[in-house]
């Protein structure tokens, strides 16, 4: 196990286009977050997962963002009608998710959305 | 509400001279507070956590609620210290969810 891993790294996609982005967090961790990161800013906090449980969602992340984690491992973010705004770095995070406690997240190298 | 400001976008210190990058942030009740570090071409990784009260490569940052700031310091800066940082603050109230300050990228001059 070498880490979180994403893929693509990078995406080029036309304006109105579907994509979608797959995050393997580290083997056994439970918690798995998704960011979104511009130019110049640092990350966004867009949805996080226990399991396969969807928890929490930003209010950034609008009805054409949909994620899921069907099985408790990998996940998937799916943005439908891409715009030029959706053009950004987005970042997956795995933790361990023990009980009662943080625990330190593990970033993936990201995916790079280019919307034209 | 931007949550997490840091005010230095650049920060160049010379080889051996202190350094400190600066955090503030806005929250109500206890904040859990935490330095991120992405070095050129590597991921984004955890640095340190106030929680901890420890001191990673040298560096430690003291929680001031008082001003509430959460300040990176680092004695005497080395080249490989250069890199961005980002603060976060881990919103308690809703469980799991960051915020990231917009970072400060650092470069130590040899």
């Amino acid at each position: 196990d070498t880490g979180v891993s994403q893929d693509p790294r990078h995406k080029i996609t036309k304006r109105g286009q579907n994509v979608t982005f797959r995050c393997d967090p580290i083997s056994e961790h439970n918690r798995l977050y998704w960011y979104r990161q511009t130019l110049g800013q640092g990350p966004e906090f867009l949805t996080y997962f226990q399991n396969e449980a969807q928890l929490e969602k930003s209010r950034l992340l609008s009805d054409r963002f949909s994620a899921e984690r069907p099985k408790g491992s990998f996940s998937t973010l799916e943005i439908q009608r891409t715009e030029q705004g959706d053009s950004a770095m987005y970042l997956c995070a795995s933790s361990p998710g023990l009980s009662g406690s943080y625990n330190e997240q593990f970033f993936g190298p990201g995916t790079r959305l280019t919307v034209l | 509400a931007q949550r997490v400001t840091q005010p230095e976008k650049l920060l160049s210190v010379f080889k051996g001279a202190p350094v400190e990058l600066k955090c503030n942030y806005s929250y109500s009740g206890s904040p859990e507070l935490f330095w991120y570090v992405q070095y050129s071409r590597q991921r984004l990784q955890l640095l340190l956590r106030h929680i901890s009260r420890e001191s990673i490569k040298g560096f430690t940052a003291d929680l001031n609620k008082g001003e509430t700031s959460f300040h990176l310091k680092k004695p005497f800066a080395q080249e490989e210290d250069s890199a961005m940082y980002y603060c976060a603050l881990r919103d308690a109230n809703t469980g799991n969810q960051f915020y990231f300050g917009t970072g400060t990228s650092l470069t130590v001059i040899p």
